[in-house]
Parts: structure tokens; C-alpha cells; sequence
């Protein structure tokens, strides 16, 4: 059973830029959700997707946003990057209507 | 909206010692509550879970939980710590729905040899 993927593991982008992060769910899972964890921080929700549709948010703004693909796989999209944007961001995938979520190893942004 | 609260940000303990991590939670209904650990440059790993029933709940690694709803804790705990349980520590909570899990701000362990 492959567990859930992320790439790339590091990147750099300037301010202004946009970027795009990519997930692969555990096999059978079929609910992705998003998070970005600060230095020092705990993990706060960005946004989760169910069949290929946004079905719950947290407090980020519109320039933060996802797709999820037929195979389950993921994509978290930020545009117009900011420097307060630096951190970890973490994919994690579960079953629908399940309560565990299991996590990825994470990408991290820098922006500069 | 839910929230948690892990008052101490550091903890050190010295190897073969017992442990027990703080967590407090907020929310209206009866809760879904985790622990997730983190080693430095890695993902979250789920340690244990509480849905409903038995209030005392085992995960792996040898820690184990209590559910106290009278005082919206979820206190980790260890009889006895190993060298490789030094890490970051995430009490999480999680309302219905589309929700996501709301994180406390974590706890690093330190083990002293």
C-alpha cells in the first residue's frame, strides 16, 4: 500500500509568483486535504476536496487554491506569492466520511 | 469554532521516565480528538485517535490517551520514554462535516540520555 506523496519536496519562489504543489493520496482514499504549517506552528486547514470539488475551507483567501484529479491526486495553486507564504505545506488524504487523515511528508516553500 | 490549547511548549525528560503531554480542547459537541507526532523535516504520523466509547485510548509507539470530558483534556501519555520519541507532538480536533482538523501549536520533546 503506497502512502500518501508529495512533490516537490523543497522550493523557492519570489514574491509575486505563482506556484503549484502536487499530491498523490494512499491508495483507496478519496478525500485530500491541505494545510500550511508555519515555523514553529501547528498545521492550519486550507481547503478539502471530494470528488473533484471543493467541499470545506479554512480562513485563506482566494489566491489559495486546489484541484483534484479523477486518480484522487491533488494540486494546491497559490497565486501572487507573499513572503509571510513561507512554510510547510502538507497534503493529507483519508476515506470519505472518515476522521483520520493520514499526512504526506510535506513540501516547503520559501518565498523570497 | 473549535480550538485547542497545549500549554507547554517544551518538555524534557529524561529516558526511561514517564510522560504526559497536555492538551485542551474547545468545542461544542462531542469532539473527534488526535495526537499526531512529527520528526524534524517530516510529515505528521497519527500516534492515536478517540471517536467515542472507552475513554482510554491506545495508539502505537506505546502511548495511550485519556478522554476527560469533564475538563476538555486529552493528555498523552508514556510509562516510559525512548531516546527516538524526541520530536514534535500535535494534539488536533475535528467538528463534522467538511471540517479540517484544528491543531494546537504542538510540544517539543526532549529526551535526556
Amino acid at each position: 500500500e503506497t502512502g500518501v506523496t508529495q512533490s516537490p519536496t523543497h522550493l523557492i519562489k519570489t514574491r509575486g509568483q505563482q506556484v503549484t504543489l502536487r499530491c498523490s493520496s494512499q491508495s483507496g482514499h478519496n478525500t485530500v486535504s491541505w494545510y500550511q504549517q508555519a515555523l514553529g506552528q501547528g498545521p492550519q486547514f486550507i481547503f478539502q476536496y471530494y470528488r473533484e470539488e471543493e467541499n470545506g475551507r479554512g480562513n485563506f483567501p482566494p489566491r489559495f487554491s486546489g484541484l483534484q484529479f479523477p486518480n484522487y491526486s491533488s494540486e494546491l495553486n497559490v497565486n501572487a506569492l507573499e513572503l509571510n507564504d513561507s512554510a510547510l505545506y502538507l497534503c493529507a488524504s483519508s476515506l470519505a466520511g472518515g476522521w483520520e487523515q493520514y499526512f504526506g511528508p510535506g513540501t516547503r516553500l520559501t518565498v523570497t | 469554532a473549535q480550538s485547542v490549547t497545549q500549554p507547554d511548549i517544551h518538555i524534557t525528560v529524561s529516558e526511561g521516565a514517564s510522560l504526559e503531554l497536555r492538551c485542551n480542547y474547545s468545542y461544542g459537541a462531542t469532539p473527534y480528538l488526535f495526537w499526531y507526532v512529527q520528526s524534524p523535516g517530516q510529515g505528521l504520523q497519527l500516534l492515536l485517535k478517540y471517536f467515542s466509547g472507552d475513554t482510554l485510548v491506545q495508539g502505537i509507539k506505546g502511548f495511550e490517551a485519556e478522554f476527560k470530558r469533564s475538563q476538555s483534556s486529552f493528555n498523552l501519555r508514556k510509562p516510559s520514554v525512548h531516546w527516538s520519541d524526541a520530536a514534535e507532538y500535535f494534539c488536533a480536533v475535528r467538528g463534522g462535516g467538511a471540517d479540517g482538523l484544528t491543531f494546537g501549536k504542538g510540544t517539543h520533546l526532549i529526551i535526556q540520555p
